[in-house]
């Protein structure tokens, strides 16, 4: 079975700080990770992905993720943060072994800039 | 289509009433899910299709809630005698095989 916590429903910071989103998973094979942003009455919107390959991923807007097995851990940062970060973020596992299968969310973590 | 539709986006129905839920996924997608979205209970898996078939209905709730997807392309997902605690947004998603699951707007049902 595979599971996703995100530690901290709430994260708060200053325009121009850093943004980390924390992210620890459990899996028994090979995970693929993701990070999904959610804007208010909106859906879901991929930033970035691992399948295979180069642990440190880019994604959109400048957001950043960094695959770590020994650690079981995908956390999500962002050097300097825009007013327009303020959003919810899921972070994601699917199994490896088997593309097309169904991604297990965390519980969300809201992030909110302030100015 | 240019990404995943969903339909309704909003409906309020009575406690008791059964509601059907619409999902048109990317052309070409083969892979279909449905998650449902509560406050305070994140994102949960209800069920995956590939291609008309289910090979994952674990997350159905209860047997009040069904799913069929036909011709590969638009699923429904049904829900019999709607309780309040049924109140959610339901989101469908598609993909190809293998490939980036796209995420639609979202249902959002109430039941009254």
């Amino acid at each position: 079975a595979q599971s996703v916590t995100q530690l901290g429903s709430h994260v708060s910071v200053s325009e121009g700080a850093l943004v980390l989103l924390r992210c620890n998973y459990s899996s028994s094979v090979p995970p693929y990770l993701f990070w999904y942003v959610q804007y208010p009455n909106q859906g879901l919107q991929l930033l970035l992905k691992y399948t295979t390959g180069a642990t440190l991923v880019k994604g959109i807007n400048g957001f950043e993720a960094e695959f770590k097995k020994s650690e079981t851990s995908f956390h999500l940062t962002k050097p300097s943060a825009h007013m327009s970060d303020a959003a919810e973020y899921f972070c994601a596992v699917s199994d490896g072994n088997q593309a097309g299968t169904a991604l297990i969310f965390g519980k969300g973590t809201t992030l909110s800039v302030s100015s | 289509g240019a990404g995943v539709s969903q339909s309704p986006s909003n409906k309020v129905t009575e406690k008791g009433k059964d509601v059907e839920l619409r999902c048109d996924p990317i052309s070409g997608h083969t892979a279909l899910y449905w998650y449902r979205q509560s406050l305070g209970q994140g994102l949960e898996f209800l069920i995956y299709f590939q291609g008309n078939s289910a090979p994952d209905k674990s997350g159905l709730p209860s047997d009040r809630f069904s799913a069929e997807r036909t011709g590969g392309s638009v699923s429904t997902l049904t829900i019999q005698r709607t309780q309040q605690e049924d109140s959610a947004v339901y989101l469908c998603a598609s993909s190809s095989q293998g490939g980036t699951i796209y995420f639609g707007e979202g249902s959002w049902l109430t039941v009254v």
